[in-house]
Parts: C-alpha cells; sequence; structure tokens
C-alpha cells in the first residue's frame, strides 16, 4: 500500500504552460515536504509546509497542503525546461517511531 | 562545502559478491538514512541510525546491513548481492530526524550497482 500517491506519474508540456501536479493520501501527516531531482544527483528540498490549508511560493512554484493535512498541491506557472526533473513528495505523520514516506514521484518534462 | 558524500558512483558486482558503499557526512547530523530508488518507486527506506552505536531497520533491510561507529560515517553493506539489489542507493542525513516540520533531508549523489 503506497501512502502516498503522486499524480499524474508523467508529464510532458510546452514552456509557459501551466501545470499542477499532486500529492495525496488517506493518513493525516504532521507535515508533507516536497523535493526535486535532477539526473544524477540527489533529490533537493523545495519546500516544508506544516498548516492545513497553508501556502507557500517559491518564485513561479506554489505549494498547498490540505485543510485535512491528508494532501498537497504543486503548481507551477509558465514551466521552465530548467523546471525538468522528478519532484517527489515527503510526509511524516508526526507519531514517535514515524518513519518519512516518499511518494513514487512525478516525472515532469518541460519541451522548449 | 562537501554536505553528504557517497562512494563509489557506479560499481558493477557479479552475483554472490559482497560490497560496502560508503557514506560521510560534515554537518554532524544525528541522524542518517540509507534509500534506494528504484524506475517508478520512489524512495524506500532500508537502514537508518539516530546516532552513533544505533542503527534501526527500515522498509526493504534484508540483504543489507549497516554499521554507525561514528558520527560521519554510516557505511552499508551488501552480502552475497543478488540482480534485485541493482538499483541506486541514496544516502542521506538530517538534524532533526523525522520531522520534516524542523529540518530537512540532505542527499548525496547516489551509487549506481548493477548486480549482474
Amino acid at each position: 500500500t503506497q501512502l502516498l500517491e503522486q499524480s499524474p506519474q508523467f508529464l510532458s508540456i510546452q514552456e509557459g504552460e501551466n501545470l499542477t501536479v499532486y500529492c495525496n493520501s488517506s493518513s493525516v501527516f504532521s507535515s508533507l515536504q516536497w523535493y526535486r531531482q535532477e539526473p544524477g544527483e540527489g533529490p533537493v528540498l523545495l519546500v516544508t509546509v506544516v498548516t492545513g490549508g497553508e501556502v507557500k511560493k517559491l518564485k513561479r512554484l506554489t505549494f498547498q497542503f490540505g485543510d485535512a493535512r491528508k494532501d498537497s498541491s504543486l503548481h507551477i506557472t509558465a514551466a521552465q525546461p530548467g523546471d525538468t526533473g522528478l519532484y517527489l513528495c515527503a510526509g511524516e505523520r508526526g507519531s514517535r517511531d514515524d518513519k518519512i514516506i516518499f511518494g513514487k514521484g512525478t516525472r515532469l518534462h518541460i519541451l522548449p | 562545502n562537501a554536505g553528504v558524500t557517497q562512494t563509489p558512483k557506479f560499481r558493477i558486482l557479479k552475483i554472490g559478491q559482497s560490497m560496502t558503499l560508503q557514506c560521510t557526512q560534515d554537518m554532524n547530523h544525528n541522524y542518517m538514512y540509507w534509500y534506494r530508488q528504484d524506475p517508478g518507486m520512489g524512495l524506500k527506506l532500508i537502514y537508518y541510525s539516530v546516532g552513533a552505536g544505533i542503527t534501526d531497520k527500515g522498509e526493504v533491510p534484508n540483504g543489507y546491513n549497516v554499521s554507525r561507529s561514528t558520527t560521519e560515517d554510516f557505511p552499508l553493506r551488501l552480502e552475497l548481492a543478488a540482480p534485485s539489489q541493482t538499483s541506486v542507493y541514496f544516502c542521506a542525513s538530517s538534524l532533526t530526524g523525522p520531522n520534516l516540520n524542523t529540518g530537512e533531508l540532505f542527499f548525496g549523489e547516489g551509487s549506481r550497482l548493477t548486480v549482474l
């Protein structure tokens, strides 16, 4: 059972278009993080969201944590080729023995 | 500013061989992790450590062993390599453990292992 479901699995769009990718769960998470991974490298943190309904912006990227803290979305405005990569969401449920859980990721390809 | 360093970056093993993937961090983080990443499968936790001398199993520990004799180093040993262990392995460290609202995971660049 995948606790964090990411969709879509793959997305290929033209430069300049907008897009949204999702990270969903049936469980409540204490916090969620989004990482971006480029080929041949390890994931790098983009943002952490901790409060239900929270919205954070990072230049053209907008991250939202669902009100019930079970889901999150990443919206990219006017996508650029530099946005190409694997986007991973990670969460932790806040219990004492909990581990950080990763989704399978969304592979994004922005065509010039 | 090195961060998390993994060696080797690439390795080919024959079935039944053993090897150790090295991981060292210079950020004085107590928490360290080993993940494997298979195509389309995200990151799966193999082993983790909350400090020197303390290790514990993650989601997929079979076929692997770890040790944590120092804060800096967290090697991953593969015994009797099998084709199912072909993967990209990532070492990571964090200051605050599985408490994402106060910290982040810092990853190495990965070690690509092929078992033939």
